[in-house]
């Protein structure tokens, strides 16, 4: 157990709806990371928050956004959702010094049907 | 960032040290060499960080080389609990950013 929470563990929607996801990071981790993981790509960096403020954005797609909130957990909306959303959505937190070991979470399946 | 290359898949027995290469002849002075392990439909986790030479902790030892062109992973004695895919990364994360850049990883196998 990485001390990291996301729910839910799993999301089926449809085409077009929009969904969010939650992501608590350990005790004391300011920063949040987000990744995707899909079959063809491999695992993506998405967007990184660091004590409520945003950090460094990666392949982030415009119908995607986040945020992080006073309590330091973390939301990944997703919009007009496609097929190709479909994926795994990991999220991680790290040590103030060391963003090299970041700690993940067990991860969202998301399901577009 | 630096390109890694490592090997797609390997296949070991229980009981075997296993050693998986990484090349990253592009590593600049300030780049980390980090190893992270994924089981399938988990998150990855955390393995081992060095700079050079070699660093050892409670579940594998880091070797590298002095022109650190290349990395080794070593894992004692696997057992089949070591099947997953194993990641290295490369980069300077304090300053060109927080995020982490897998590539392909090598698949471990290992058999009974």
């Amino acid at each position: 157990d990485s001390g990291v929470t996301q729910t839910p563990k799993h999301l089926i929607t449809a085409t077009g709806q929009r969904v969010t996801l939650r992501c608590s990071p350990r005790s004391g981790d300011l920063s949040v990371y987000w990744y995707q993981q899909s079959l063809d790509q491999g695992l993506q960096f998405l967007i990184q928050y660091y004590n409520g403020e945003e950090r460094a954005k990666g392949n982030i797609l415009e119908r995607f956004s986040a945020q992080q909130f006073p309590d330091l957990h973390s939301e990944l909306n997703l919009s007009s959702l496609e097929l190709g959303d479909s994926a795994l959505y990991f999220c991680a937190s790290s040590v103030e010094g060391s963003p090299y070991e970041q700690y993940f979470g067990p991860g969202t399946r998301l399901t577009v049907t | 960032l630096a390109k890694t290359t490592q090997p797609i898949s390997m296949d070991s027995y229980e009981g075997q040290e296993v050693n998986i290469t990484c090349s990253h002849n592009n590593i600049a002075t300030n780049d980390y060499i980090t190893w992270y392990q994924q089981f399938p439909s988990q998150g990855p986790r955390f393995i081992i960080q060095g700079y050079k030479t070699k660093v050892t902790n409670e579940v594998a030892s880091l070797f590298i080389p002095a022109d650190r062109k290349s990395s080794t992973l070593s894992l004692p004695r696997v057992s089949l609990s070591d099947t997953a895919v194993y990641y290295c990364l490369v980069g300077d994360w304090g300053n060109a950013g927080n995020m982490l850049t897998f590539g392909g990883g090598t698949r471990l196998m290992v058999k009974p």
